[in-house]
């Protein structure tokens, strides 16, 4: 199957900075890519849809300027979250949809102190 | 909007036993998929099954789908050790445009 490249693994910061997550499509192309948010022992949340080229769509009750998402090109979306506190601390995923499978990347555990 | 729903949420069996969970959804789809998450780690895609689609086998796997009750089944037979690992359910739902609804997912624990 097409593979989803997340980075970083893990991250940990300090309250009020902001931290990158990448997520790449390797070996495909994709127009759209989702990010999600999951809470231990919890379902995957929709954050958002990235658009390649546009805007990207976010969820009811997600904040646009906390989690800012660029999709600058087919194969790279990043989420940044902006002034990170304590409540953002949580599991991250991204995925790329190839056909009508979504892959998703391996997660980005963020911790903020 | 996070429609699937899985039942049981907790499943403990023993190796070469069969798991089966199963997920409800509410919307109509165009298909459903399963995932499956190890611990910490992103999902893994198992198996897609379309709303005109009744049953998919892949290896040890079978998946089932009743759209008139709005309802699957995901079948691991012969379990192993390596199966352990929480299952999602996961429908791509008609108007969504291409996002996924995922269920509330299952620990599967396979005891050596």
């Amino acid at each position: 199957g097409a593979v989803v490249s997340q980075h970083p693994s893990w991250v940990i910061c300090k309250s009020g900075t902001s931290v990158k997550i990448e997520c790449r499509s390797l070996d495909f192309q994709a127009t759209t890519m989702f990010w999600y948010r999951q809470f231990p022992k919890q379902s995957l949340m929709l954050m958002a849809t990235s658009n390649e080229g546009s805007k990207a769509t976010y969820e009811q009750g997600v904040e646009k300027d906390k989690f800012l998402i660029n999709h600058a090109s087919l194969t790279l979306s990043t989420l940044t979250v902006t002034s990170a506190h304590p409540e953002d601390s949580s599991f991250y995923i991204c995925s790329a949809r190839d056909g009508d499978i979504q892959y998703f990347g391996a997660g980005t555990r963020l911790s903020v102190l | 909007s996070q429609q699937g729903e899985e039942d049981p949420q907790a499943l403990s069996i023993q190796e070469g036993e069969n798991a089966t969970m199963n997920c409800s959804y509410k919307t109509s789809i165009n298909n459903l998929q399963w995932y499956r998450q190890n611990s910490g780690r992103g999902l893994v895609h198992l198996i897609l099954i379309r709303s005109n689609e009744r049953e998919k086998h892949s290896g040890r796997l079978r998946v089932t789908l009743d759209t008139s009750k709005k309802s699957s089944s995901l079948l691991i037979t012969a379990s192993r050790a390596a199966d352990t690992a929480s299952y999602f359910c996961a429908t791509d739902y008609l108007w969504g445009n291409n996002r996924l609804a995922f269920g509330k997912g299952n620990q599967v624990v396979v005891i050596p």
